[in-house]
Formats: C-alpha cells, structure tokens, sequence
C-alpha cells in the first residue's frame, strides 16, 4: 500500500476484554514501532521492531500488552483485560532504517482510537 | 537524562513572526534528526529533516544542528495561524538498532 494502514480505525470494548489492533506497514520497511497516546499527551513509546534483531519492549507498561510481528511485514498488538485507562490512540509507524547509522523517517499510521467502558 | 528534550511549551507567536524550538539529545552517536507536526487528531507528519551541522531550509521552515552541542532546532519564519500544532523532535539512537527516540513535543500557537 501507499502508506501504513491500521485497523480498525475506531474500537469500543468492554473492561476485561483482550483488544488486538493490527498494523500493515509500508511494504520494504523493515522497522515498526507502536505508541501510545492519550488525550492532549506526547507519543508513548511501546514497542520496536527491528529487522531479525529482538524487539525492544521496554515501553509496554504491563504484562497485558504483547506485540508480534509475522514475517517482518504486518505487526499486531494486544492488550489482554483491558482498563479504561487503556483509552488512547495506539499509532504505528514504519520506517526503512537507511545506509549504515543513517536513518530516514518514520511514517505514521492514522491509529486506533481504543475506548474501554 | 532523557532521551530527546525539547523545549516546554506552549510557545505562542502573533503572526508573522518566527517561532523558534529547540530540541537536545543525549546520544552522541546520533546521525539523523527529523522535525514532525503534528495537528490535533492527527497522526505526526515530517516536515523536515537533517543529518549535517548547519542549516537547511525549506520554505518557511529552517532546521538547524549541532552535532557537538548536541543540539538541533527549527525556525518557523511568517508564522501562520496554519502553523498552529504539536511539533515533535526525533533522534535516531544508533547504540539502540537505530531506533528513532521522540521528544515530548512543543505546542505553537499561532495568534492572528
């Protein structure tokens, strides 16, 4: 596709239930991060995605979030028993690291507006 | 020390003016420094990019680095009400597989 494409764009879940957002990055980007962001904050930083190299999950805030990524292409994140302070839009970006410790930009999906009653 | 820091907002500027953020990154070894905006329900876009000391500009736009400060910055000339948004400094971490590290991000406002 033409750039990184999220769904759904819009989900309503109850307290408790596990969510899964999915992200499909530009085709040949071999880096994918996931973040968070809640009303009128920054990015939050949860997860990237590199290439082979192990993902640096230092930003999920609890045991419940995981994500995965099959065959370095289309990335999933869940969130198991979900709060409502789980509320937020989860963004995706994918980028094409670039030549040796270049890097060139990161592009954004639209994201997920999650909404847990 | 964080990361990426850039300077705290909200920065508000009458029109015409130039608005001026700031941005600072620990990582000596970063290469790559990229400028987003971001409007409000909206997802981060790039404006501008920069990988050698000095300045470069596009448009209204000037992004200027420092690599020995460790310092790079992004001048908004004309300002117009348009400008109004989040703007967001990222860094790329080479000692962290090239992850790009986001700064919290600065809020303009643009006063007619």
């Amino acid at each position: 596709g033409a750039g990184v494409s999220q769904s759904p764009s819009n989900k309503v879940t109850e307290k408790g239930k596990d969510v899964e957002l999915r992200c499909d990055p530009i085709s040949g980007h071999t880096a994918l991060y996931w973040y968070r962001q809640s009303l009128g904050q920054g990015l939050e930083f949860l997860i990237y995605f590199q290439g082979n190299s192990a993902p640096d999950k230092s930003g999920l805030p609890s045991d419940r979030f995981s994500a995965e990524r099959t065959g370095g292409s289309v990335s999933t994140l869940t969130i198991q028993r979900t709060q409502q302070e789980d509320s937020a839009v989860y963004l995706c970006a994918s980028s094409w690291p670039g030549q040796g410790i270049m890097n060139t930009e990161a592009f954004f999906g639209q994201g997920t507006r999650l909404t847990v009653v | 020390q964080k990361e990426v820091e850039q300077n705290s907002g909200p920065l508000s500027v009458p029109e015409g003016a130039i608005a001026s953020l700031n941005c600072t990154y620990s990582d000596r070894v970063s290469q790559s420094f990229f400028w987003y905006r971001q409007y409000s329900g909206k997802s981060p876009e790039l404006i501008m990019s920069i990988y050698s000391n000095g300045d470069k500009e596009d448009g209204r736009f000037t992004a200027q680095l420092n690599k020995a400060s460790q310092y790079v910055s992004l001048l908004i000339r004309d300002s117009q009400p348009s400008d109004s948004a989040t703007y967001l400094c990222a860094v790329n971490l080479p000692s962290y597989d090239y992850k790009l590290s986001f700064g919290a991000g600065t809020t303009v406002t643009v006063r007619a």
